[in-house]
């Protein structure tokens, strides 16, 4: 079974803040990584995607990917509060098809 | 409007009722996707589709049918609804060039079987 596990929350942060969102994954094949936000009663969209070790900025957005450690994390610096939404990650074991963590919900306190 | 979309939004049914979720995308994308999203287990994969008439099982595809005859649509079939099969259905494709992985989602059927 491929798993991606992340820890459900809710993550408060205070407004200016850095959040960290963490994510596990099972299979060491995966090749390709991903984080997706999922808006309260939207569909996810995609923020984020790294494939090789280490950091990848964009923005006030930051991935990070250890393969060795199979983590993938995703920073937002100065957070605001329309950044609080649940954070998906996902992990791409083969193909097109996309293996999803159950999300970890980010409040974002003014 | 170009992109994808699902019907119906909304949907209460019956246990043992048949339901149909349509999928339709004008993208022309060659991959299309059925997940369904619960509480505390995240997005998974119902089935998937590479092509036209190109479809294989994701990680829970019991009970549900599938079908591709054009590449734009994508049903997604209950043949006879369960409690279990409560949950918000998101339709997804990607364009199988580029980006593996970057999906564009529909905005969701949520389905109710009581």
């Amino acid at each position: 079974q491929k798993e991606v596990e992340q820890n459900s929350g809710p993550l408060s942060v205070p407004e200016g803040a850095i959040a960290s969102l963490n994510c596990t994954y099972s299979d060491r094949g995966s090749q390709s990584f991903f984080w997706y936000r999922q808006y309260s009663g939207k569909s996810p969209e995609l923020i984020m995607f790294i494939y090789s070790n280490g950091d990848k900025e964009d923005g006030r957005f930051t991935a990070q990917l250890n393969k060795a450690s199979q983590y993938v994390s995703l920073l937002i610096r100065d957070s605001q509060p329309s950044d609080s939404a649940t954070y998906l990650c996902a992990v791409n074991p083969d193909g097109n098809k996309l293996v999803f963590g159950a999300g970890t919900i980010l409040r974002v306190k003014s | 409007d170009a992109g994808i979309t699902q019907s119906p939004r909304y949907k209460i049914t019956e246990t043992g009722r048949q339901v149909t979720l349509m999928c339709h995308q004008t993208w022309s994308h060659s991959y299309m996707f059925w997940y369904r999203q619960d509480l505390g287990h995240g997005l998974r994969l119902i089935y998937y589709s590479a092509a036209a008439d190109i479809t294989d099982k994701g990680e829970v595809p019991d009970g549900y049918v599938v079908s591709r005859s054009k590449t734009e649509n994508f049903p997604l079939t209950l043949e006879s609804a369960t409690r279990s099969q409560t949950s918000v259905y998101f339709c997804a494709s990607s364009p199988g060039q580029g980006l593996p992985g970057e999906l564009f989602f529909g905005e969701g059927s949520r389905l109710t079987v009581l």
